[in-house]
């Protein structure tokens, strides 16, 4: 099976832009995360999206959104950038349960991450 | 809330050495454990899981056994490789859903 996908890789913006960002699940997962790898904050998680509702949001401005598709794709947005928010965005896949009370024991799948950098 | 603690690197060894990476938590319930690894320039990648206590995780000579009553999950390898050399994350999961909860990793280096 292909692993997780996520696009572009690298990407430069400017302060006050906005980017969209994808990741692609590994074929039959359901549950798409998103984090935030930041050298002084560590790894962050951001939201959570399961059949294409949000299930779980981290402590970050609304300025972070994401959405998911129905074949399970994902993509973040970060309006407004700041120099700040240049991090690695790492997004992972899990197989999803219906049952949320068990999922914390699925195992999460990573991508390769896209780094952005914020001017 | 749910927090991970590990300590903190560079952990610097010879090759053939033991290696001990300390790793404690705070959760409600009854959480799953995760030790992932990343290599430079890449993503993460899942290295060992423990969903219960007592449980041992093993992966490629690395393991950690889920201690409830000290809420710990050490990573232990007998005799590291060179190829060893990353940044290694302990992490939990609790409550409902799929949330990970990281402590600050540990940047092992190890010598010829």
């Amino acid at each position: 099976k292909a692993g997780v996908t996520q696009t572009p890789r690298y990407l430069i913006k400017t302060r006050g832009q906005q980017v969209t960002l994808s990741c692609s699940p590994i074929s039959g997962h359901r549950s798409v995360s998103w984090y935030q790898q930041t050298p002084g904050q560590g790894l962050q998680f951001l939201f959570e999206y399961f059949s294409e509702t949000q299930r779980n949001k981290g402590n970050f401005p609304g300025r972070f959104s994401g959405r998911q598709f129905s074949n399970s794709r994902s993509e973040m947005n970060v309006s407004t950038l700041e120099l700040g928010d240049s991090a690695l965005y790492l997004c992972a896949s899990s197989l999803g349960r219906g049952l949320a009370v068990s999922a914390h024991t699925d195992t999460q799948y990573f991508g390769p991450g896209t780094r952005l950098t914020v001017l | 809330g749910d927090s991970v603690t590990q300590m903190e690197g560079p952990v610097t060894l010879s090759e053939e050495a033991f290696l001990t990476i300390n790793c404690t938590y705070t959760a409600t319930g009854y959480p799953s454990l995760f030790w992932y690894v990343q290599y430079p320039g890449e993503g993460l990648q899942l290295l060992l899981k423990a969903t219960k206590a007592d449980d041992k995780g093993s992966n490629k000579g690395f393991e950690a056994t889920y201690r409830k009553e000290t809420t710990s999950f050490h990573l232990e390898k007998g005799s590291v490789q060179v190829s060893d050399s990353a940044v290694y994350f302990c992490a939990l999961s609790a409550g409902a859903g799929n949330m990970l909860t990281f402590g600050g990793g540990t940047r092992l280096m190890v010598k010829p």
